[in-house]
């Protein structure tokens, strides 16, 4: 099982350039979340989708927006992409059950807008 | 969501136990306490947690106080691979799960 994967793994934009960072999961978890971390920062969440079909604003929903495709891929969108979202991004998935609300993370997408 | 204090840095000689300690003196009655670590700028891992017991698994202790209010993490035998940083997270499973991620704490384990 490849459990999380995020593509692509790095990408460089000019100001303006529009963009889709593609996670999918094989773990057949319902809950799927995109993070951003920036330098010495903790995560924080941009937008997250409970469930295939539905989508939530997380903390920095600004300037993002979201597509749960089905329940195994949920896409993130920059449409007009600024030096500020110079970022690390990383998808994560949430099972339920014995494990709790445990998070499972992808190996991140490195993204500078220049 | 309550809040955690953890301290910015620990340093600890391999081989030797690894204790990271956090605050969450707001933290209520159904919500968990979780551990995460970074290693260098992969995704974070998910260690163990606890909501009142005592928890271990093959990586770790979770030793949680009587009232709650605070929490350590021991990695009982520290190697160079543990260098990362540390997450303590609390989280209330029944509201839409969403986690709250703080600065945590920055282990250097030395030879």
């Amino acid at each position: 099982n490849a459990g999380v994967t995020q593509t692509p793994k790095f990408q460089v934009l000019k100001t303006g350039q529009s963009m889709t960072l593609q996670c999918a999961q094989d773990m057949n978890h319902n809950s799927m979340y995109w993070y951003r971390q920036d330098p010495g920062m903790g995560l924080r969440l941009i937008y997250y989708s409970a469930s295939e079909g539905t989508t939530d604003k997380g903390e920095v929903p600004n300037g993002y927006n979201v597509s749960r495709l089905n329940k195994r891929e949920f896409s993130l969108r920059l449409e007009s992409a600024a030096p500020s979202q110079t970022s690390v991004y990383f998808c994560a998935t949430q099972g339920a059950g014995g494990f709790g609300d445990t998070q499972y993370f992808g190996p991140g997408t490195r993204l500078t807008v220049l | 969501d309550a809040k955690t204090t953890q301290p910015p840095s620990m340093d600890c000689a391999e081989g030797r136990a690894a204790n990271l300690p956090c605050n969450h003196s707001t933290i209520s009655g159904n919500e968990y306490v979780y551990w995460y670590r970074q290693i260098h700028s992969q995704g974070p891992q998910y260690i163990i947690h606890g909501l009142k017991n005592n928890e271990t698994n093959e990586m770790a202790s979770l030793i949680i106080t009587e009232d709650r209010k605070s929490s350590t993490l021991i990695l009982p035998h520290a190697t160079l691979r543990d260098t990362a940083v540390y997450y303590c997270i609390v989280n209330n499973a029944g509201n839409n799960r969403k986690l709250i991620w703080g600065l945590g704490t920055s282990l250097a384990v030395n030879p």
